[in-house]
This record gives C-alpha cells, sequence and structure tokens, in this order.
C-alpha cells in the first residue's frame, strides 16, 4: 500500500511570500489532517477534513493560512503571507474511516519542512 | 483544554538499558492513548496504542504502555534498548468520541549508545 504523500520536501521562503503544500493521502482514506510541528514540539492539529468538509480548523490561523480537499482526496495547505515563526515541519495525515477516525488508524506522511527567512 | 506532559527531553542510555518514558495528560473524559515513534529523516509512526480493555498493552518492537487511569498517565516502557531505537517519540491523546484530533506532547529525544 503507498503511503501518504506530500511534496515538496523542503521549501524555503522569505517572510512575506507565499507557499503551497501538496497531501496525496491513501487511497480510500476520508479523513485528511494536516499538522504543523515546530521545532522542539510536539504536532498541533490545524485542520481536518471528512472527505472534502471541514470537521475543525479551530486551530487554524485563517487570517493567513487556507487549506482545501478537491473532491475528497488531494489536499493543499496554502500560507499567504508567511511570518518567521511559520518555520516548521507541515505533516500530513489520512486515516480510512469518517467519525473518530483515530480507531482506524493514522498513516502520517514524511512531511514538508518550511524554512521562513 | 486537553494537554500531554512528557517528563524526559532528551534521554541517553547504553544498550541493554532499561527504558522508561513518561506521559501524562489532562482530560476528564474517555481517552485514546498512543505513542508514536520518529526515526532519523522518516515519518511519524504508531509504536502502540489504547483504547479499552487491559491497561498494559504491548506494541511493535517490544515496546509496551501501561494506561493508569487515576494517575491521568501512559509511561512507555522497553527492558533493554537497542542502538537501533535512536529516535523522537510522542506520547498523544484523543478524546474519545469526537474527532480524530491528536493532541501530542512535546517528544522525548532517545539516544542510545552501542
Amino acid at each position: 500500500e503507498a503511503g501518504v504523500a506530500q511534496s515538496p520536501r523542503y521549501k524555503i521562503i522569505e517572510k512575506r511570500q507565499s507557499v503551497a503544500f501538496w497531501c496525496n493521502p491513501i487511497s480510500g482514506h476520508a479523513t485528511l489532517y494536516w499538522y504543523q510541528q515546530i521545532l522542539g514540539q510536539g504536532p498541533k492539529l490545524l485542520i481536518q477534513f471528512q472527505n472534502n468538509g471541514v470537521v475543525d480548523d479551530s486551530q487554524l490561523p485563517k487570517d493567513r493560512f487556507s487549506a482545501e480537499r478537491l473532491k475528497g482526496v488531494d489536499s493543499t495547505l496554502k500560507i499567504q503571507p508567511a511570518k518567521l515563526e511559520d518555520s516548521a515541519v507541515y505533516l500530513c495525515a489520512s486515516s480510512p474511516r469518517g467519525g473518530t477516525g483515530v480507531n482506524y488508524g493514522y498513516t502520517f506522511g514524511s512531511g514538508t519542512r518550511l524554512t521562513v527567512v | 483544554a486537553q494537554s500531554v506532559s512528557q517528563h524526559n527531553h532528551h534521554v541517553i542510555l547504553s544498550e541493554a538499558a532499561s527504558l522508561e518514558l513518561g506521559c501524562n495528560y489532562s482530560y476528564g473524559g474517555t481517552v485514546n492513548l498512543f505513542w508514536y515513534v520518529q526515526y532519523p529523516g522518516q515519518h511519524l509512526q504508531l509504536l502502540l496504542k489504547y483504547f479499552s480493555g487491559d491497561p498494559l498493552v504491548k506494541g511493535i518492537k517490544g515496546f509496551e504502555a501501561e494506561f493508569i487511569k487515576s494517575k491521568f498517565s501512559f509511561n512507555l516502557r522497553k527492558p533493554s534498548v537497542q542502538w537501533s531505537d535512536t529516535a523522537e517519540y510522542f506520547c498523544a491523546v484523543n478524546a474519545a468520541g469526537n474527532t480524530g484530533k491528536l493532541i501530542f506532547g512535546q517528544g522525548t529525544t532517545l539516544q542510545v549508545k552501542p
């Protein structure tokens, strides 16, 4: 089974620029998550999708971050404009079922490491 | 608000030593508990999980964890570590019956010396 694919692996941008990350979950997985992992901290949920609907985006800084999941498959996370404190690894994860999701297991991607200079 | 605390930020052990990593959470309701491992350059992988039943759960690679409800703890153990266990370990909590959101601790870096 192919894993969760993310691209790019690394990105360096200047502050105030925009950036987008892409995630392709495991085929058939209904639930998709974006997490932000700042160096020295554990991952923090930014947004959770169930198919193409948003379940939880309470910790997404909506003034600069946006995310979409077209047709309930791939997802894109965008930051515009970026700040220095956005430097982090952005992790995408998916799980096969709806509802709580965790009961059926998460699979994480390798992440995109963003450096804002 | 839910939170997870991992007591040790950085642990250094020699091979064959025993390991115990502490994890405490704050949440009054029913929880699902997880330990994840991240080997250098790799993605997060599930070590073990607890949903219900026997509070002593066994995971992959000889790891086990014990859920002590009265102490809000879910400590990770391994009787004898190997050099290949060098990695970062994360404890995570999910509020049962809620969304799939995981709350992670800040992680513990384990370095095993050969």
